[in-house]
């Protein structure tokens, strides 16, 4: 089945600093998105793309579907401490397939 | 506008016991979705619903698991009997189309003695 590899499993970073984390998978997908979870909720959707070299912007946070259709990152710049939490890829190689979910950026931000 | 709404937030119960989570998706949403969260595997898709109708219950971990969607405003998840092994945080999802980003619910975290 499909496969989605996200890198860093985790990340300490200074408040102020750029963050970039990114997805690959092991087939082409047709959309690629973004989201975070903060504890004790549900996901929350950042960033949808679904072209191939897409980018698009959401505040601080920019995110790019690869021109491979393989992979997609996210980058947040200038972090703060609301930044804080897991960040999840997730992706799909066509219209109603169900999502396919990475293994989640652990983001923790240092004041 | 009202998100994806799951009870209860909090299950503790012991093994053996029938659980019931709920969920109400978003109105106008026509997909619906259960998700298994764990610190081990992620986030698991265990079935998901388009128009009321099971499409795909194919990460139902056995026969232990049932989920129904009787209308458009509502779901559940059956898990009987349970086991310490089913602990885990059970998210709800709904979407408009099967092509549509999902929102998901804050999740029931199930603790299982």
């Amino acid at each position: 089945g499909q496969q989605l590899n996200q890198s860093p499993q985790s990340m300490f970073i200074q408040e102020g600093e750029d963050v970039s984390m990114n997805c690959t998978s092991s087939s082409i997908f047709n959309t690629w998105l973004w989201y975070k979870q903060d504890p004790g909720e549900g996901p929350v959707l950042l960033i949808a793309l679904y072209k191939a070299g897409e980018l698009t912007s959401n505040g601080r946070l920019t995110a790019q579907f690869g021109i491979t259709r393989k992979d997609s990152f996210l980058n947040i710049s200038a972090s703060i401490p609301s930044d804080v939490g897991i960040y999840f890829c997730a992706g799909r190689n066509s219209g109603n397939t169900p999502l396919v979910f990475g293994k989640g950026t652990r983001l923790s931000v240092i004041a | 506008d009202a998100g994806v709404i799951q009870s209860p937030r909090h299950e503790v119960t012991e093994m053996g016991q029938e659980v019931t989570l709920r969920c109400k998706p978003i109105s106008g949403h026509n997909s619906l979705f259960w998700y298994r969260q764990t610190m081990m595997r992620g986030l698991e898709l265990l079935i998901y619903f388009n128009n009321n109708v099971p499409i795909d219950d194919s990460g139902m971990p056995e026969d232990r698991f049932s989920a129904k969607m009787p209308n458009a405003s509502f779901s559940t998840l059956k898990i009987q009997p349970s086991e310490p092994r089913d602990s885990a945080v059970y998210f709800c999802a709904s979407s408009r189309t099967g092509s549509q980003p999902q929102h998901f619910g804050d999740g029931t975290r199930l603790s299982i003695l």
